[in-house]
């Protein structure tokens, strides 16, 4: 499956804890975006990276969230210290950056639960 | 001001039938696209259609097709010959130009349930 992969699918925590959510974008892209679901609303941005470089943090909370884009390995997004509104879905989507149609390749989330 | 509007919480519609979906936009950039995708119970993100601001037709893609109406900023989805699997949520989105990214900015989405 070449598409962009998630995990985990699914994840709780206790309020306190840490959350890793990590997202391989598909083959040949070097652009990740996360965005955030909370529910029973729209996807709101949170931030955009490529390899090694965070481009757009506008969407990111001040404290406790953080992302990164390793040379090798996955885009991670760490949220620290997790508090209940931090449930939600959390999506990653990547595109190759060559802005044809800028469509954006979704994975199929990560959903939080926090206690 | 909400860059992506999409007033309809809910929709019903009958099996076979045509339906629309409105969307409206705010921007001052010239140069923008236009999503739709949808987001059944399974949660995954589906891209549907695309409009360019610049394109000079309205969009299709098989059953679905994008009322694009420039000077009123908006983007309609419309849904032709509705089927059960219809059901889901349609978000809005918009790309400008003028960040030179493919962020994508949502509406708060339009609950689509089609019934036999």
């Amino acid at each position: 499956n070449a598409g962009v992969m998630q995990n985990p699918r699914h994840l709780v925590r206790r309020r306190g804890q840490e959350a890793r959510l990590r997202c391989s974008p598909m083959k040949g892209h070097s652009h990740v975006y996360w965005y955030r679901q909370l529910p029973e609303e729209g996807l709101k941005f949170m931030v955009y990276l490529q390899k090694e470089n965070i481009i757009d943090e506008s969407g990111m909370p001040k404290e406790r969230f953080s992302a990164e884009f390793p040379k090798e390995g996955p885009s991670i997004l760490r949220i620290q210290q997790v508090v209940r509104g931090d449930s939600a879905a959390y999506f990653c989507a990547s595109s190759s950056g060559l802005k044809n149609t800028g469509e954006l390749f979704f994975g199929e989330g990560s959903r939080l639960t926090v206690l | 001001a909400q860059k992506i509007t999409q007033t309809q919480p809910g929709m019903f519609v009958q099996e076979k039938e045509a339906v629309t979906l409105d969307c409206t936009y705010d921007t001052s950039d010239p140069s923008y696209g236009l999503f739709w995708y949808k987001q059944p119970s399974s949660g995954e993100m589906i891209f549907l259609i695309y409009q360019g601001s610049y394109d000079q037709q309205n969009a299709t893609e098989g059953r679905y097709s994008l009322n694009f109406q420039k000077a009123r900023k908006s983007a309609n989805l419309v849904i032709s010959a509705s089927q059960l699997g219809d059901s889901a949520m349609y978000f809005c989105a918009m790309r400008e130009a003028r960040y030179l990214t493919d962020k994508l900015i949502f509406g708060t989405g339009t609950r689509l349930q089609v019934f036999p």
